[in-house]
């Protein structure tokens, strides 16, 4: 079957970094997501990674490495908006998006 | 990005009625769109895939008779809910992809809906 794991919570402070991981394992592979949903909000594209590598956008970062199935999502400077789930999504061979279950991330002062 | 507007943010429902949620492309056209359901602490469910003018194609399990989806046009699509019962309270959220095998797809903000 298909599937995505993500860390179920995680706590870190503000000004820190954290990073939150995302394995996968789908029917083929078209991109991952990253997408950030605060309580009672739709989500909200962060970003999106098909080849292997780092790809930096402000406070954000993704990687991902195909072969291991594996991505993780950076965040530095951290600031107290930023707490909020963040979902990691698989794009499989039917361009279907696979969701995890998503991180919550809670900073503290 | 573009923008998805989705209608009513909101809505609470007797038991037994039906409840229609909309779903706009404000600045594009959505040859497709998506409609997800979303219980607490869940991560997003895929309820329905629809494709303009052709009948919506359901995930399994989910009902075609219950979940009514009509994407008349390129950038209007609406989930009615039909005989709610309170198990249907959830946050339901649609999403927009302007053209296939376009990268993002765009969310609406999200209908929470309630059923007493």
């Amino acid at each position: 079957g298909q599937n995505i794991d993500q860390p179920t919570e995680m706590t870190a402070t503000e000004g820190a970094i954290v990073q939150i991981n995302c394995t996968y394992q789908t029917s083929g592979f078209n991109g991952l997501f990253w997408y950030q949903q605060h309580a009672g909000e739709a989500p909200t594209f962060l970003s999106y990674n098909v080849l292997d590598g780092l790809e930096e956008k402000g406070r954000f970062s993704s990687f991902l490495s195909r072969s291991k199935g594996y991505s993780y999502l950076l965040l530095k400077e951290l600031q107290m908006k930023d707490s909020a789930s963040y979902l990691c999504a698989v794009k499989d061979s039917n361009y279907q998006l696979i969701w995890g279950a998503g991180t919550k991330l809670i900073i503290k002062p | 990005g573009a923008v998805v507007s989705q209608h009513p943010s909101r809505v609470i429902c007797k038991s037994g009625t039906s409840v229609k949620i909309e779903c706009r492309s404000l600045d594009f056209q959505a040859t497709t769109m998506f409609w997800y359901r979303q219980f607490p602490k869940q991560s997003l469910m895929l309820m329905a895939t629809s494709n303009e003018g052709s009948k919506a194609t359901y995930e399994q399990g989910v009902e075609k008779d219950k979940f009514l989806i009509n994407h008349a046009s390129l950038t209007l699509s609406t989930l009615t809910v039909t005989s709610a019962h309170p198990e249907d309270s959830s946050f339901y959220i649609c999403s927009a992809r302007p053209a296939r095998g376009h990268t993002e797809a765009f969310f609406g903000q999200g209908t929470r809906l309630t059923v007493v």
